[in-house]
């Protein structure tokens, strides 16, 4: 059974730095990986979706990286912003099965004016 | 833009009553899927399907059912609302083949049972 994680649970930076928010999976047969941001109270919003036979995609300020030998994914966001507070989640796409989404537990991501 | 529309963002229902959370997607996926979100135990999946009328149980399906009568639009239904079905509910809808498309959720529908 996959399993997706996430640490840390919960980051607090200073506006300007980078965000590096790692992801890690235990199957590696997935299809894509997902990643999302969900601000309190609301849906969530797709940010970056990186497929199977690709090492990267990039989006503006966002960057997120997949190895699937070993199992990771990191999303890194640069010169944070305070807008850029928020929970993120990674989510494992596998194709058994209906395509069925593993969702990490999330990071909950704080920048500070 | 492509969009999966929940009906209500907020819905506050009684104990035993009956519930409708309608979903609605215009991306003509084959796929959708409905979630519940609760803090500490993130998302869990109730029911998905593949298509008009079909459905599969996911991993919480006890006290729900759905509907799909067309392509588009995905019903979850609380038979009879109790407390513990107080959460946030997400639905989300995908393509069934296509790998350059991922999900797409809805803006959730926040359900309190009183």
């Amino acid at each position: 059974k996959q399993e997706v994680t996430q640490i840390p649970a919960a980051l607090s930076v200073p506006e300007g730095e980078n965000l590096v928010l790692n992801c890690s999976f235990t199957d590696s047969a997935i299809y894509n990986l997902q990643w999302f941001r969900q601000d309190p109270g609301k849906g969530l919003t797709s940010l970056l979706l990186i497929q199977s036979s690709q090492r990267e995609q990039t989006s503006g300020r966002l960057n997120a990286s997949l190895d699937k030998s070993s199992g990771r994914s990191t999303l890194y966001i640069a010169a944070s912003q305070p807008g850029d507070s928020a929970t993120y989640l990674c989510a494992s796409i596998r194709w058994a099965a209906g395509n069925k989404l593993t969702f990490g537990g999330g990071t909950r991501v704080l920048v500070k004016p | 833009d492509v969009k999966v529309t929940q009906s209500s963002r907020y819905l506050v229902k009684r104990t035993g009553e009956k519930v409708f959370l309608e979903c609605v997607q215009d991306m003509d996926h084959e796929n959708m899927f409905w979630y519940r979100q609760d803090p500490g135990l993130g998302l869990r999946l109730i029911y998905f399907s593949y298509d008009v009328k079909m459905k599969e149980k996911g991993d919480i399906p006890e006290g729900y059912s759905v509907s799909r009568e067309k392509k588009e639009r995905f019903s979850l239904i609380l038979e009879s609302a109790s407390t513990n079905q107080t959460s946030m509910y997400l639905c989300a809808s995908t393509r069934l083949r296509d790998r350059g498309w991922g999900y797409t959720f809805g803006s959730g529908t926040r359900l309190t049972v009183v």
